[in-house]
Formats: C-alpha cells, structure tokens, sequence
C-alpha cells in the first residue's frame, strides 16, 4: 500500500519561480487537503477537496492554487514563490466520517 | 472557530517515567479529537483518536487519553516513557458535523526528549 505519496520530498525555489507539488492517494479517499507545517505554529490548513472537482480554502491559502480533477490526485501550485512560503507542506487524505486522515511524508521547501 | 491549545512546547522526561502531554481545546460542538506524533523528518502518524464512544482511548505504543467535557481537555499520556518515544506530538480537532475530518484544527505541538 503506497497510501498518501507526494513528491518531491525536497525543493529549494528562488523568489518568483512557479511550481507545483504533486500529491496521489490509493485508497479512494473522498477529501485530500494541505497543510504547512512551521516551527512553533502547528500545521495550518491551506487548500481542501471533498471530492473531483471540488475545492475550498482553508486558513492560509494566499499565495496557493489547487485544483482536483481525479479522486487520486490533488496538486498544490505556488504561483509565484516568496520567502514566506519557505515551510513543510503535507498532504492528506481521509474518508468521510469519523475517521482519520492519513498524512504523506512531506515536502520540504526553502524559497530563497 | 475551534482551537486546540498544547501546553508546553517541550517537555522532557527521564526513561522509565510518566509522559503527560496537556491538551485543551474549544469547539461550540462535541468535537472528534486525535493525537498524532511525528518522527524528525517524517509524516504525521496517528497514536489515537476520540470520536463518541469510550472517554477513555488507548492508542499504539502504550499511549491512552481521556476525553473531559467539562474541562475541554483530552490529555495524552503514557506510564513509562521509552527512547523511542521522543518526537513531536500533536492534537487536532476536527468539527463532527458533516464529517469534516479534512478540516483539521491543529495545536502548536509538544517536543518530547526521553533522557537515559
């Protein structure tokens, strides 16, 4: 079972470039969102999808697009990169309903 | 809006010893609530997770916590810490209605360090 894979795992970005960072799940979960983890603040919930074709955001979602086009894949897109958004992002999926939401391992960026 | 509060962003305890990690939330609902760990450079793993049943939750590697209403807390413990147990530790949040566990609410984390 690959569950939550999201590549890649380390990117360093010089301020303005665009790009995008890839998340697939296996398990036919219904909801995939992103967070960002920094140190002392938690993670923090950027973009969600409950399901293809449906996204919202979450609490910090300047500066991010995403779109989800099949249940398996939900891509993060920086449009234009700023120092700020040096941080670990993570990926996660979940079914509906009490259950909980299973993480990948990370992406790692530095925006310089 | 809910909101999880982790008291203390470090604590530190010797091998052999009691772990308690102090979590405090606010939700205008019953929330579910979950405690996640992370090893240095990993993913979130789930240690465990309250969702209405039993108040109190055991969970992997000798993790438990119980679910207080009355004084909106969900505590983490475990009676004898291990090596293996030194990570960051989180609670989250998650709204009950309408399934909203793609809407977690997480605190700022604890550092566990086990000291020999």
């Amino acid at each position: 079972n690959a569950g939550v894979t999201q590549t890649p795992k380390f990117q360093v970005l010089k301020t303005g470039q665009s790009m995008t960072l890839q998340c697939a799940q296996d398990m036919n979960h219904e909801y995939m969102s992103w967070y960002r983890q920094d140190p002392g603040m938690g993670l923090r919930l950027i973009h969600y999808s409950v399901g293809a074709g449906i996204t919202d955001q979450g609490e910090v979602p300047n500066g991010y697009n995403v779109s989800r086009s099949t249940t398996e894949d939900f891509p993060l897109r920086l449009l234009s990169a700023a120092p700020s958004q040096t941080s670990v992002y993570f990926c996660a999926s979940s079914y509906w309903g009490e259950t909980e939401a299973f993480f990948g391992q990370g992406t790692r960026l530095t925006v310089v | 809006a809910q909101s999880v509060t982790q008291l203390g962003s470090h604590v530190s305890v010797s091998e052999g010893a009691l772990v308690l990690l102090r979590c405090n939330y606010s939700s205008s609902v019953p929330p579910y609530l979950f405690w996640y760990v992370q090893y240095p450079n990993q993913g979130l793993q789930l240690l465990l997770k309250y969702t209405s049943a039993a108040t109190l939750v055991k969970g992997i590697n000798g993790f438990e916590a119980e679910f207080k209403k009355s004084e909106t807390s969900f505590h983490l413990t475990k009676p004898s810490a291990h090596m293996s147990d030194a990570a960051e530790y989180f609670c989250a949040v998650s709204d009950r209605r309408g399934g909203s566990n793609y809407k977690l609410t997480f605190g700022k984390g604890t550092l566990l360090t086990v000291n020999p």
